[in-house]
């Protein structure tokens, strides 16, 4: 049973109009989200990430919003770059120390130029 | 500052046999942590690390893994005797003591191929 919902697994977007990549949890007592982005053949990278006390944080062309009612969160890039393309991941955790985080299974960005 | 680095990069080997991966985590984090993923699919958990002991292990998928972290530097992952389904890439991630920003730094991943 997953966690760490992804329900893209692919999205093409042109270059410089906005990127959506939506997330979804089933655990409540989810407390810190974080995205990753992969290149291939390279380990994840760290994007950016947000705490349940939070409702968006922004980082350059990233932002990411978290909905915890609906316990959903999205992470938009704006404006999008070739560069971009690779796959995200979602992350989840809660706030005990040492708790391991729980992925989703990606979406995999393709921006086109 | 070396990154996570991690050895072999690429690993063929047929089912029945040993492999042994290894991972070198940024120095000074405490906290390390192995992570699977598999035919493309999300990456999964499988253990962490605080210094050398085992945090949580609930991740393994069974005995045939064994993980160890001598002296809280390093770490290695042993299949024994590797599956056709232990196939996959082995990421290694590591971050400071205590929370902090949550964010792991990872390896660039052992693939396993398992014949």
């Amino acid at each position: 049973d997953q966690q760490v919902k992804q329900n893209s697994p692919s999205l093409s977007v042109q270059e410089g109009r906005i990127s959506i990549l939506n997330c979804d949890y089933t655990n409540s007592m989810f407390d810190y989200f974080l995205w990753y982005k992969k290149y291939p053949a390279e380990g994840p990278t760290f994007l950016i990430s947000i705490s349940s006390i939070k409702d968006k944080n922004e980082d350059g062309r990233f932002t990411v919003f978290l909905n915890k009612s609906a316990k959903h969160l999205s992470l938009h890039i704006v404006p999008s770059q070739p560069g971009d393309s690779a796959v995200y991941f979602c992350a989840a955790s809660t706030h005990n120390y040492g708790q391991n985080f729980v992925f989703g299974p990606g979406t995999r960005l393709s921006v086109l130029p | 500052e070396a990154g996570v680095t991690q050895f072999p990069s690429h690993s063929v080997i047929e089912k029945g046999q040993t492999v042994t991966l290894r991972c070198d985590p940024i120095s000074g984090h405490d906290n390390l942590y192995w992570y699977r993923r598999v035919m493309g699919k999300e990456i999964k958990f499988l253990l962490h690390f605080v210094k050398e002991s085992k945090q949580d292990e609930s991740g393994m998928p069974n005995n045939r893994f064994l993980a160890e972290r001598t002296g809280g530097t390093y770490s290695t992952l042993k299949v024994q005797p590797a599956e056709l389904e232990d196939s996959g890439v082995y990421f290694c991630a590591s971050s400071h003591s205590g929370r902090g920003t949550g964010e792991l730094f990872f390896g660039e991943g052992s693939r396993l191929t398992v014949l």
